[in-house]
């Protein structure tokens, strides 16, 4: 079984809809990210949470809500999609300590929004 | 000038070449640098680190020059099998050592030929 999952796996939805995108973890990592993909623009930070009771911005977040539910999971909310948030969007994951740095992503949420 | 920056590639290759990606940052406080490798559609899985004294896995050659900003990746012998996106990334610590984010080049593509 995958240390990262990510439901839905495809999403197509109209301008307006609200739209929500999961993460569970099984590595027992305390941080969570996610990030979205652009072709040209590569991999940009939406929201990070280093615990349960910690959410922070990153480049990216407007447009976009988190909540981090548990220490496994991690879901991110678009209120109100539009076209320009079409992109790969991938969740990740890391540990604190010596090889805290590696962050290990899951399969990505492509969300194509009409 | 951009945080992370690559080659633009792509880079087409015969089987057996050697190849070489190069990667700037400008960040003069980052501690940390990684190559990571996306393939088509997939997630980014992390390649290798890259120290100072420069490391290498098999085929796989990483330096850094601090001095200059540097960071550069070696591929020897390249195989049908290492076709996939590079990706420089870099992590910028926070002052009094708490992790900071990566941050994310964006990719040099390899294709590598029969």
């Amino acid at each position: 079984d995958a240390d990262v999952t990510q439901t839905p796996r495809n999403r197509i939805t109209k301008t307006g809809k609200r739209i929500m995108l999961e993460c569970s973890q099984t590595k027992g990592h305390d941080r969570m990210y996610w990030y979205r993909q652009d072709p040209g623009l590569g991999l940009r930070l939406i929201y990070y949470s280093f615990d349960v009771k910690d959410i922070n911005k990153g480049e990216i977040s407007d447009g976009y809500s988190v909540s981090r539910q548990a220490q496994a999971k991690f879901s991110l909310s678009l209120e109100s999609a539009i076209p320009n948030q079409t992109a790969l969007y991938f969740c990740a994951t890391s540990d604190i300590g010596k090889q805290g740095d590696e962050q290990f992503f899951g399969p990505g949420t492509r969300l194509t929004v009409l | 000038r951009k945080e992370v920056e690559q080659d633009p590639g792509p880079f087409n290759v015969p089987e057996g070449a050697t190849v070489a990606f190069n990667c700037t940052y400008s960040n003069s406080a980052s501690q940390s640098f990684f190559w990571y490798r996306q393939d088509c559609r997939k997630e980014p899985k992390l390649l290798m680190s890259v120290y100072s004294s420069g490391n290498e896995d098999g085929r796989f050659t990483a330096q850094l020059n601090r001095a200059s900003q540097y960071i550069s990746l070696l591929i020897r012998d390249s195989k049908l099998s290492d076709s996939a996106t590079y990706l420089c990334v870099v992590n910028t610590r926070f002052y009094g050592g708490s992790q900071g984010n990566l941050i994310f080049g964006k990719g040099t593509k390899l294709s590598v030929k029969p």
